[in-house]
């Protein structure tokens, strides 16, 4: 079993469109990282999370450590959102990482 | 400031020859940790190294092996290449623990 559930895997959305990825983990952790990687590899730190909410422009991170539940959300998607995003847990100084929610918004 | 650098950004080996891969952190960041992302797999983390120290290590077999010098930059080895080291390795650095990563462009490794 992974300690880091990530869903969907992959989401198709109109540009303009409401997101939310969801990101569950079974670990105690210290911290959870939302990141974001485009196509060619590079990644992204987008948030990172120990309670509660952030918002960064279009985007907003909730956590709620009591669920070990995490939901990340794009607010009015657009197409320069179609990326991987990936959400990784810190236990320690160890990191687990979720597989990825692959995005695509549709013009 | 200069982000996270990682040379060579492309490399290509053949089967039980071996990688040396190096990773500069953000000036002023000691901490360091790398990571081998593959379709199959996914990101998983190898280790993590603070002050010349290896603080943590994934589970990967001893074939993986790092070190970090005095001025933070870091280089990780791969001995006895085999097709599944075939990834995208990754480096970020922090500037302590539990901070906000900032991640290289990474390194392919092909193995042939």
């Amino acid at each position: 079993k992974n300690e880091v559930e990530q869903s969907p895997q992959n989401l198709t959305a109109q540009e303009g469109e409401f997101i939310t990825i969801n990101c569950s983990y079974s670990v105690g952790i210290s911290a959870l990282h939302w990141l974001q990687q485009h196509p060619g590899g590079g990644i992204v730190s987008l948030f990172m999370l120990s309670s509660g909410k952030k918002k960064h422009g279009r985007l907003i991170a909730t956590i709620n450590i009591q669920e070990k539940h995490s939901s990340l959300h794009i607010t009015a998607s657009h197409p320069r959102d179609s990326a991987v995003y990936i959400c990784a847990v810190a236990k320690g100084r160890q990191f687990y990482f979720g597989t990825g929610t692959s995005l695509t918004v549709i013009p | 400031k200069a982000g996270v650098t990682q040379t060579p950004r492309y490399l290509i080996k053949t089967r039980g020859q071996q990688v040396t891969l190096s990773c500069s952190p953000i000036s002023g960041h000691r901490s360091v940790s790398w990571y081998q992302q593959t379709p199959g797999q996914g990101l998983q983390f190898l280790f993590e190294y603070f002050s010349e120290t290896q603080r943590n290590k994934g589970n990967f077999p001893g074939r993986f092996s790092g070190r970090q010098f005095s001025n933070s930059r870091s280089e990780m080895n791969v001995s006895t290449l085999e097709l599944g080291d075939s990834a995208l390795y990754l480096c970020a650095s922090s500037l302590a623990d539990n901070n906000e990563q900032f991640f290289g462009p990474g390194t392919r490794l092909t193995v042939l």
